[in-house]
């Protein structure tokens, strides 16, 4: 089973902070994907990163696909209350892969 | 109008009961996937289906039973409910291997 370790599991910070949340592995994958959750609802695709080196912006949010495509990172700058959440990562095997590793989440509280 | 949908959102019931949870998507997907999602957010794949056929199936007891009448459906039926079933399922539908889309999840409680 191809594992993919997220870090921190918690984050707790004040309104305007910078956080960076990251997304390991020992397998390489061929897309990696960022989802957000919100309590009471499914998963939310925030990106996909295919290339190794990678960098995709979503306004404040900014995606990094490592260049082995093995790991991941999301930086949130000026963290805003509507941040909160949990954030999972999710790997791909193969092009068109239709099955996802998923991380264990990352649960974001951004404190007004 | 909701893109994958699930019912019901809430199910609880006693141990060695027989469940069944449906989902439905509108988005024209000929794959449809289950996942469990454990007390500790912990997503984990059951089922896929890609135009009705099975395609995925992890490591899961077989009383878990997925059933795709067409390419919109995907129902889990759950026989013998065992306390450590209560979790939260996900219903998801994509287009091959493309971006999948969740539905907003069935919280199931054996008691």
């Amino acid at each position: 089973t191809q594992l993919l370790e997220q870090s921190p599991q918690f984050l707790s910070i004040q309104e305007g902070e910078n956080l960076t949340v990251y997304c390991n592995s020992s397998s390489v994958f061929s897309s990696l994907q960022w989802y957000r959750q919100e309590p009471g609802e499914g998963p939310v695709l925030l990106v996909t990163v295919v290339t190794g080196g990678e960098v995709k912006k979503l306004k404040r949010l900014t995606f990094q696909f490592g260049d082995a495509r093995k790991d991941s990172s999301l930086h949130i700058t000026a963290a805003q209350p509507g941040d909160t959440g949990l954030y999972l990562c999710a790997g791909a095997r193969g092009a068109g892969s239709y099955q996802l590793t998923f991380g264990k989440g990352t649960k974001l509280s951004v404190i007004p | 109008d909701t893109a994958v949908s699930q019912t019901p959102k809430y199910l609880v019931t006693q141990m060695g009961n027989d469940k069944s949870i449906k989902c439905e998507q509108n988005l024209g997907h000929d794959t449809m996937y289950w996942y469990k999602q454990d007390s500790k957010k912990f997503l984990k794949i059951m089922f896929s289906y890609n135009n009705k056929e099975l395609i995925i199936n992890e490591t899961v007891p077989n009383r878990f039973s997925p059933k795709s009448p067409d390419k919109a459906h995907l129902n889990l039926h759950i026989n013998s409910l065992e306390l450590g079933d209560s979790a939260v399922y996900f219903c998801a539908s994509s287009r091959g291997g493309e971006t999948q889309y969740f539905g907003p999840g069935t919280r199931l409680l054996v008691l």
